[in-house]
C-alpha cells in the first residue's frame, strides 16, 4: 500500500519563476492538504481540496494555487516565485472527517528559492 | 495568542531517561491531538493520537491528555539516541474538516 508520494523532491527556483509541486494521496483517502514549513517552524496549513473543490483555505496570498484531479491527486502552484517562499511544501492526506481522521504526510518537496 | 504552543527547547535528557514534552493549545472545541517526530531534513511521521482524556499508551511513548487545561504530553520512556529529534504538537480542528495547526516543534537531544 503506497502511503503519500509527492514530486519533486527537491527544487531550485528563480525569484519571479513559478513552480508547481505534485502529490498522490495515500490509497483510499480523498482528502489532500497542503501545508508550507519554514525551517525551524511547524508546519503551516495553505488549503484543502475534497472533491476536486478547494474546501478551505489557511492565511496564504491568492499567488498560491492548487488542483484536485479525478483520481485524488492533487497539485500546487506558485506564482511570481518570492525568497521567503523557500521551504518544505508537505502534501497531507485523509479520509473524510468522522471516519478514522488520521493524516498522514508525504515526505515532502524541498523548495529553494534564489 | 498562538493557537498550539511549545517550549522549542532543546531539551536534553540522557540515554535511558525520561523525556516530557508539553504542549498547549486555545481552541477549546478541538477534538484531537497528534504527535509527529521529524528528523533533520524529513518530513512529519505520526508517533501517537489521543481523542479522550487520560493516557494512551504505545511501546515506549505515552500521551497524556487534559482537555480541560487544554494541555498535551508526550512521553518518552527509556530514551533512545535515535530519538533525537524535532517533536511537533498538533491539534486538528474538526469542524474545519481535518486541519492540523502545529506548534513550532521542541527540539529533543538524547546524549549517550
Amino acid at each position: 500500500d503506497a502511503g503519500v508520494t509527492q514530486s519533486p523532491t527537491h527544487l531550485i527556483k528563480t525569484r519571479g519563476q513559478q513552480v508547481t509541486l505534485r502529490c498522490s494521496p495515500k490509497s483510499g483517502h480523498d482528502t489532500v492538504s497542503w501545508y508550507q514549513q519554514a525551517l525551524g517552524q511547524g508546519p503551516q496549513f495553505i488549503f484543502q481540496y475534497y472533491e476536486e473543490e478547494e474546501r478551505q483555505r489557511g492565511n496564504f496570498p491568492d499567488r498560491f494555487s492548487g488542483h484536485q484531479f479525478p483520481n485524488y491527486s492533487s497539485e500546487l502552484n506558485v506564482n511570481a516565485l518570492l525568497l521567503g517562499d523557500s521551504a518544505l511544501y508537505l502534501c497531507a492526506s485523509s479520509s473524510p472527517v468522522g471516519s478514522g481522521n488520521t493524516i498522514y504526510f508525504g515526505e515532502g518537496s524541498w523548495l529553494t528559492v534564489v | 495568542q498562538k493557537e498550539v504552543e511549545q517550549n522549542s527547547g532543546p531539551l536534553s535528557v540522557p540515554e535511558g531517561a525520561i523525556a516530557s514534552l508539553n504542549c498547549t493549545y486555545s481552541d477549546r472545541v478541538s477534538q484531537s491531538f497528534f504527535w509527529y517526530r521529524q528528523y533533520s531534513g524529513k518530513s512529519p511521521e505520526l508517533i501517537m493520537s489521543i481523542y479522550s482524556n487520560g493516557d494512551k499508551e504505545d511501546g515506549r511513548f505515552t500521551a497524556q491528555l487534559n482537555k480541560a487545561s487544554q494541555y498535551v504530553s508526550l512521553l518518552i520512556r527509556d530514551s533512545q539516541p535515535s530519538d533525537s529529534a524535532t517533536y511537533l504538537c498538533a491539534v486538528n480542528l474538526m469542524e474545519y474538516g481535518n486541519k492540523l495547526v502545529f506548534g513550532a516543534g521542541t527540539i529533543l537531544r538524547v546524549k549517550s
